[in-house]
């Protein structure tokens, strides 16, 4: 089976674009959380969308926005851009319980 | 606030046995877990703790007071291929949230 998909890998943007990350979850699951980790610090909570609605939102500014397709996968973008954004953005899917598989991630560069 | 106390770096032998703790103040409680994250790759799910006890895998058990609001992770047997990130997770709702300790970096050496 495969796992919890990310798109793209990496990706460089410069100060005040914007920028769409994907991610598809394992098949069955319909929860998706994304994640902002820093180098050298623990996954910080941005989003959780479940059956295509918005379950929580962590302390992210407006520039973060996320929504949840019918087929489960997942969008998060970020609008004009900040060099602190860089960092790996991950997605998670759970089937509801507590264990959540993490995607590989996306690297985000903002120069 | 919300914070989740571990150790920044561990070192340990092929073979020892290592225990990373981990303090936690939320505001709400659904469990511990443990995630394991080697350089450059995905956090890998280890253990989850609900209720106080000790959870065992394998070379890997978990454990939980509820009233300390203390768990740990205990890895026997330590393989070089241990060498990772080690982060403890709160998950603080009955959603996805959790949330992440700092991590501890634990160094296997020969």
């Amino acid at each position: 089976d495969a796992g919890v998909t990310q798109s793209p890998t990496h990706l460089i943007k410069t100060r005040g674009q914007h920028v769409t990350l994907r991610c598809s979850p394992i098949s069955g699951h319909k929860s998706v959380s994304w994640y902002q980790q820093v180098l050298g610090q623990g996954p910080q909570f941005i989003f959780q969308y479940y059956e295509k609605e918005e379950r929580g939102r962590g302390n992210f500014p407006d520039r973060f926005s996320a929504r949840q397709f019918p087929n489960y996968s997942s969008e998060l973008n970020v609008n004009a851009l900040l060099l602190g954004d860089s960092a790996l953005y991950l997605c998670a899917s759970s089937p509801g319980g507590q264990e959540q598989f993490f995607g590989p991630g996306t690297r985000l560069t903002v120069l | 606030g919300q914070s989740l106390e571990q150790p920044s770096e561990v070192t340990a032998v092929e073979g020892a046995i290592v225990q990373i703790n981990c303090t936690y103040q939320t505001s709400g409680f659904y469990g511990l877990s443990w995630y394991q994250q080697h350089d450059g790759g995905a956090p890998t799910f280890l253990s989850y703790n609900a209720l106080d006890g000790l959870e065992e895998t394998g070379r890997f058990s978990s454990f939980l007071s509820r009233s300390d609001s203390y768990g740990y992770l205990l890895l026997q047997e330590l393989q070089m291929k241990d060498s990772a990130s080690y982060f403890c997770a709160v998950r603080d709702n009955q959603g996805g949230k959790l949330i992440f300790g700092q991590g501890t970096e634990l160094s296997v050496k020969p």
